[in-house]
């Protein structure tokens, strides 16, 4: 089992600054199979980026994915204030698919 | 629009069982794998199971290995999650997801609302 490690746990910023999250995969994720979400309080996940870099359908251009083999990072480059909640990254180059643990983006 | 609605969470005894459902809408389901995940409250997801576009392939976490079983009915555009001798440490959220694209899986999009399942006596 691939283990992703999220960092870091929480992130304070204000609106307007650049958000960088980082996941670390215990082994090579294959093909570089990464994908990032978001979640806000009492709703459902919803995916931003899929195969490391692109963009699901309707995400904005402040949101970015890049990272290859075991380190991957999602960049928000000037956060608005809708975008403070939780996101997760999730592997599917094995054959068991797996999360990291979460960063919260919080309002500093 | 692509739809997944959840049903069958509830409060159940350990040992119980419960059959989760969900119903998808606004897409071809049979061109798609589909998965369960869940979410413990407050705590982070874990993909408990994932099966092919035909129901023939199936994938389970070791969390859930022998107790949970996962099957769908392409005609129905339905998912399933039998779940047996169920435990205190199976109170989470429930969600069913769609499975990438029609030419390649890994990724959720999108995600049902979610079945609340509560194990306790």
């Amino acid at each position: 089992e691939i283990v992703l490690t999220q960092s870091p746990a929480t992130l304070s910023l204000s609106p307007g600054e650049r958000a960088t999250l980082s996941c670390g995969a215990s082994q090579s994720v294959s093909d570089n199979y990464v994908a990032w979400y978001q979640q806000k309080p009492g709703l459902a996940p919803r995916l931003l980026i899929y195969d490391a870099s692109t963009r699901a359908t309707g995400i904005p251009d402040r949101f970015s994915g890049s990272g290859s083999g075991t380190d991957f990072t999602l960049t928000i480059s000037r956060l608005e204030p809708e975008d403070f909640a939780v996101y997760y990254c999730q592997q599917y180059g094995d054959s068991l698919w797996t999360f990291g643990h979460g960063t919260k983006v919080e309002i500093k | 629009q692509v739809q997944l609605v959840e049903s069958g969470g509830g409060l159940v005894k350990p040992g119980g069982s419960l059959r989760l459902s969900c119903a998808a809408s606004g897409f071809t389901f049979n061109n798609y794998y589909m998965t369960w995940i869940r979410q413990i409250p407050g705590k982070g997801l874990e993909c408990l199971s994932y099966i092919s576009s035909s129901g023939t392939y199936t994938i389970y976490a070791d969390s859930v290995k022998g107790r949970f079983t996962i099957s769908r009915d392409n005609a129905k555009k339905s998912l399933y999650l039998q779940m047996n001798s169920l435990r205190a440490d199976d109170t989470a959220m429930y969600y069913c997801a769609r499975v990438g694209n029609v030419y390649k899986v890994g990724w959720f999009d999108p995600w049902g609302q979610g079945t609340l399942v509560t194990v306790s006596s």
